[in-house]
């Protein structure tokens, strides 16, 4: 069965610095990768996503992933962090079944802190 | 602009009492689902519909039903709440997958808060 184990709950940084928000997941054959953003009282909102494509996946405001198959990772960067990156950040594998239909398996989440 | 829009965003309710909590996408999306999100479990899936007239159980689907009669809404819900039910739920609809098999984006409600008494 496909899973992902997202290694930090929480993550405090400053602002300006590095962001490193760490997956890491397990499937049986090549997985649908994605990341996904949460900020406070809102709905989820896709980051970016890997399909088999390049390894190194680049999505909005900055922040990219890449796909790690020998380490079975998909860790999310961002050079510099900004104050309004501040939020939750889900990393998610689809279930990958096929056909017309797939499911996606959420990690437990990363709550990114952002200090001035 | 498409949309997901849920309602209510906030409800109270007792213990034993039937809730519906609405979800209407104006994607024109085949796939639509539901999830409750809790702390230190991420999101988890009640129930999700790929079609009209089609719905399945999720991971959590004990005490939760929901049924798909047109495109756009898929509401779900709450026979007789319990308190072990207080959380926020979020609907979601995305596309099929590709022909490649490439898994669609998911379209995200604001979410719909939910307090059992």
């Amino acid at each position: 069965a496909q899973s992902v184990t997202q290694l930090d709950s929480h993550v405090s940084v400053s602002e300006g610095t590095p962001v490193l928000l760490r997956c890491n997941y397990s499937s049986s054959y090549s997985p649908s990768l994605f990341w996904y953003v949460q900020h406070p009282n809102k709905g989820l909102q896709l980051l970016l996503k890997y399909t088999s494509a390049a390894t190194l996946v680049k999505g909005i405001n900055g922040f990219e992933a890449e796909f790690k198959k020998s380490e079975t990772s998909f860790h999310l960067t961002k050079p510099s962090a900004h104050m309004s990156d501040a939020a939750e950040y889900f990393c998610v594998v689809s279930d990958g079944y096929g056909g017309a239909t797939n499911k996606l398996i959420f990690g437990t989440g990363t709550l990114l802190a952002v200090q001035p | 602009d498409a949309e997901i829009t849920q309602s209510p965003r906030h409800k109270i309710t007792e213990t034993g009492r039937q809730v519906t909590l609405a979800c209407h996408q104006t994607w024109n999306h085949n796939n639509m689902f539901w999830y409750r999100q809790d702390l230190g479990h991420g999101l988890r899936l009640i129930h999700y519909s790929y079609g009209v007239q089609d719905t399945n159980k999720g991971e959590v689907s004990d005490g939760y039903s929901v049924s798909r009669s047109n495109t756009e809404d898929l509401p779900l819900t709450l026979e007789s709440a319990a308190s072990s039910q207080t959380s926020v739920y979020f609907c979601a609809s995305s596309d099929p997958p590709g022909e490649t098999g490439d898994t669609g984006e998911l379209f995200f409600g604001e979410g719909s808060r939910l307090t059992v008494l």
